[in-house]
């Protein structure tokens, strides 16, 4: 268990739709990163946030966006939902001393399928 | 644009073997490179990692081997054992602070036979 935590594990909706995937941090961790894995193929970074200010910007769509509470915990909401849409959506954390430089600690996934 | 590649999908190794997942890169300022394994239905694992200042970093079973003038990272399990069967990602962060955004290669998937 690497502490984060991510609702809810499996979401099927219908193209047009939007959604809203939710990510809990580590116990201390400031940074938040969203990540997209598409099948076959490796991780894609989304966007990072840092103590609820945006830090880093990936290949996100303008569809997408994403905000980062005063609690930490996190939220990537989908909109005009695709069926290139559909992926797994992984939410990781950082930010607490752990010995290990960047160390990223990954979320379950959200599994989001677009029908 | 690939910037972190791992050219072999799968690799088969026997139980008690080495099994050696290897890993390119093209951005010679890549500052870190980290090693993530993935269970089915699971979030990534860190495994290892390994400064660009450094040529090899060793935990346990699992060693981390950097190539700098070749642009290659490859990571060494020895013994492999049947619960190693993962897929194993290559990760690499861009040089600008300890929290950086990670860039992966697409994964091998590692299936150890007893």
């Amino acid at each position: 268990d690497s502490g984060v935590t991510q609702t809810p594990k499996h979401l099927i909706t219908a193209t047009g739709q939007r959604v809203t995937l939710r990510c809990s941090p580590r116990s201390g961790d400031l940074s938040v990163y969203w990540y997209q894995q598409s099948l076959d193929q490796g991780l894609q970074f989304l966007i990072q946030y840092y103590n609820g200010e945006e830090r880093a910007k990936g290949n996100i769509l303008e569809r997408f966006s994403a905000q980062q509470f005063p609690d930490l915990h996190s939220e990537l909401n989908l909109s005009s939902l695709e069926l290139g849409d559909s992926a797994l959506y992984f939410c990781a954390s950082s930010g607490r001393t752990s010995g290990s430089y960047n160390e990223q600690f990954f979320g379950p996934g959200t599994r989001l399928t677009v029908l | 644009d690939q910037q972190v590649k791992q050219n072999s999908p799968s690799l088969s190794v026997q139980e008690g073997r080495i099994s050696i997942l290897n890993c390119d890169y093209t951005n010679s300022m890549f500052d870190y490179f980290l090693w993530y394994k993935k269970y089915p239905a699971e979030g990534p694992t860190f495994l290892i990692s390994i400064s660009s200042i450094k040529d090899k970093n060793e935990d346990g079973r699992f060693t981390v081997f950097l190539n700098k003038s070749a642009k290659h990272l490859s990571l060494h399990i020895v013994p492999s054992q049947p619960g190693d069967s993962a897929v194993y990602f290559c990760a690499a962060s861009p040089p600008g602070g300890a929290t950086n955004k990670l860039i992966f290669g697409t994964g091998t998937l590692l299936a150890v036979q007893p």
